[in-house]
């Protein structure tokens, strides 16, 4: 099983819609994970932490259900300008403590 | 302002032939790293390093090396030994205890023929 695995996509959704992508990862004992943007041909960005209280931050909400081990990313109110790549991404599970694995990313296309 | 940069945007390069990516920061960072990204692939850790004169093998290390002689500057050479160069690398930076926070360069598309 891939330490961190999402689903690719694309989610083709209208503007104002709310839209949910999952990550699943194989690690028990990780405590924290993250999720970043990469907009097209582009550098990823943190856009948030995933704690186990989960993160709020305007329209975008990151929760973490530990017993079937998946955190998720919602957007309510979908804009055009939201439209990019989303990486989950998860410490590495190689004892190294500075090593991050990231996902393949989840496509977000908003539709006008 | 403070950031990475990477240089160049694109290069070109026949096969056979070693290149060498730039990659600068003047965020301060003690940290430093450098991906590849592949279609249909996350990013792969290639090299990084948590200080000065310092530096670890990442996951997909064959066919690379890196040098950290100064705290700003993290380059890494693309050798004739790797199999498949033709890649999007991208460089980043952290502060040692906030690795998850990970600020990355414009990347350099790399394409070798």
């Amino acid at each position: 099983r891939k330490e961190v695995e999402q689903d690719p996509g694309p989610f083709n959704v209208p503007e104002g819609a709310t839209v949910a992508f999952n990550c699943t990862y194989s690690n028990s004992a990780s405590q924290s994970f993250f999720w970043y943007r990469q907009d097209c041909r582009k550098e990823p960005k943190l856009l948030m932490s995933v704690y186990s209280s989960g993160n709020e931050d305007g329209r975008f909400t990151a929760q973490l259900n530990r017993a079937s081990q998946y955190i998720s990313l919602l957007i309510r109110d979908s804009k055009l300008s939201d439209s990019a790549t989303y990486l989950c991404v998860a410490p590495s599970t190689s004892g190294a403590t500075n090593k991050l694995i990231f996902g393949t990313g989840t496509l977000l296309a908003v539709q006008p | 302002d403070g950031g990475i940069t990477q240089s160049p945007k694109y290069l070109f390069r026949k096969e056979g032939q070693n290149v060498t990516l730039s990659c600068e920061q003047n965020l301060n960072h003690d940290a430093m790293y450098w991906y590849r990204q592949d279609p249909g692939q996350g990013l792969r850790l290639i090299y990084y390093s948590q200080i000065v004169n310092d530096f670890q093998k990442g996951d997909i290390a064959e066919g690379y090396s890196v040098s950290r002689e100064k705290k700003e500057s993290f380059p890494l050479t693309v050798t004739s030994a790797q199999k498949n160069p033709t890649a999007f690398y991208l460089c980043a930076s952290s502060k040692v205890l906030k690795t998850y926070e990970q600020y990355f360069g414009p990347g350099t598309r790399l394409t070798v023929t």
